[in-house]
């Protein structure tokens, strides 16, 4: 069964440092989702996107955070300066197109800014 | 208000048992709705659907009820293996089809 592959599974930063979290969706979809989770609260979403472009984003998506597709396969959350808040689990989901809302999860990764 | 709120729990359950909880949704413009479960530290993985007349998998029971904006979901026959916590989730498509996430509902089976 296709899934959602993350890297790295586990980063530690120190604040300021820029980090890039990989994604690789399901090969057929063509809807890509950022969420996070800090320990111990709710599932957030960050952006998403479609057809090479941010199709909505959240308040907690500012200027420190971009994102990209960068070839036919990954797609990257790119945090600029990292802060000690932005410390959390950061999954990627993927959808299908069409009347296929249903979002499919990567593993995530562990982001640890010091 | 928020906008997927859920009893945190723990719902402590016998092996065998049948376990319900609920949630609410405060959009009445939410228009896709999902039951994910989630174990420590892991993904949130699909579970079901709900469909406006309620949709069963296996020992799953899943029901929407529109009118009142609340989601339900039962559990039969509970496993070991059902321990987790159940996220309610809600898309609306006016909003890029992002998913709002409740807090989650723990729900412990034991032997």
């Amino acid at each position: 069964e296709p899934e959602v592959t993350q890297t790295p599974s586990h980063q530690v930063t120190q604040m300021g440092q820029e980090v890039i979290l990989r994604c690789v969706p399901i090969s057929n979809h063509l809807y890509f989702y950022w969420y996070r989770q800090i320990l111990g609260q709710k599932v957030e979403f960050l952006v998403s996107f479609y057809n090479n472009e941010i199709s909505e984003k959240s308040e907690i998506f500012d200027d420190q955070f971009s994102v990209e597709r960068p070839d036919g396969s990954n797609f990257t959350l790119k945090i600029r300066s990292t802060k000690l808040e932005d410390s959390a689990m950061y999954f990627c989901a993927s959808r299908r197109s069409g009347a296929s809302y249903e979002q499919y999860f990567g593993p995530g990764t562990r982001l640890t800014v010091t | 208000r928020k906008e997927v709120e859920q009893d945190p729990g723990p719902f402590n359950v016998p092996e065998g048992a049948t376990v319900a909880f609920n949630c609410t949704y405060s959009n009445s413009a939410s228009q896709s709705f999902f039951w994910y479960r989630q174990d420590c530290r892991k993904e949130p993985k699909l579970l079901m659907s709900v469909y406006s007349s309620g949709n069963e998998d296996g020992r799953f029971t899943a029901q929407l009820n529109r009118a009142s904006q609340y989601i339900s979901l039962l559990i039969r026959d509970s496993k070991l293996s059902d321990s987790a916590t159940y996220l309610c989730v809600v898309n609306s498509r006016a909003a890029g089809n992002k998913l709002t996430f409740g807090g989650g509902t723990r729900v412990l089976v034991k032997p």
